[in-house]
């Protein structure tokens, strides 16, 4: 059975300091790994996916990283508008398969 | 716009009632896929379906009913059996090869 361990469940930072979310991940075969960011009362939306261990992706100060195990979603020099929940989700190589949803990390950047 | 329909936002149901809870997407995307979301818990599958007049049970489709009868439209029904019900519902569709999914902004279901 394919699993995702998001961690912490919740991180609290100020406005400029750099942290890193993470998602543990068991799964018989990685298709791709896919963040996703929710605000509140709000559908997810998409922000990566990951394809092969020692991928990194880039959008404005969010970086994401993928090994064989886990990922890393590294916020760097964060702004109160980045306060969220973020979303780890896995997509196994087998036939047709449907994502597996970690519990997600809540997110509150303070000025 | 390009996007996903979810109607409606806010939705209150009787015991014993059945409510149809609506999703449409003009992204011409094979795929689409129905989850709930309980606080503090991942998003769960319930239904799920590749094409047209075909779908396939998630992991809690008990109490829950669906069809797909057009390409855009993927409506989800809460029977009378699902005996807890109160949740936020979330639309996606994606294309079947990539499967990145893309969401709709949700319907949250209370009961009376």
């Amino acid at each position: 059975e394919d699993q995702v361990t998001q961690s912490p469940e919740a991180l609290r930072l100020q406005e400029g300091e750099s942290s890193s979310l993470n998602c543990s991940y068991t799964v018989s075969g990685l298709r791709g790994l896919f963040w996703y960011r929710q605000d509140p009362g709000k559908g997810p939306e998409f922000l990566f996916t990951l394809y092969s261990a020692g991928e990194e992706k880039e959008k404005e100060r969010l970086k994401a990283t993928l090994t064989k195990k886990e990922s890393f979603l590294h916020i760097t020099a964060p702004k109160p508008e980045d306060s969220a929940t973020y979303l780890c989700a896995v997509q196994a190589n087998s036939g047709y398969s449907t994502l597996t949803f970690g519990k997600g990390t809540m997110l509150l950047v303070s000025p | 716009d390009g996007g996903i329909t979810q109607s409606p936002k806010y939705l209150f149901r009787k015991e014993g009632q059945n409510v149809t809870l609506s999703c449409e997407q003009n992204l011409n995307h094979d795929a689409m896929y129905w989850y709930r979301q309980d606080p503090g818990q991942g998003l769960r599958l319930i239904y799920y379906s590749q094409i047209v007049n075909d779908f396939q049970k998630g992991d809690i489709a008990e109490g829950y009913s669906v069809s797909r009868e057009k390409k855009e439209s993927f409506p989800l029904t809460v029977t009378s059996a699902q005996k807890n019900p109160t949740a936020f519902y979330l639309c996606a569709s994606g294309g079947v090869a990539k499967n990145i999914q893309y969401f709709g902004a949700g319907t949250r279901l209370s009961v009376l």
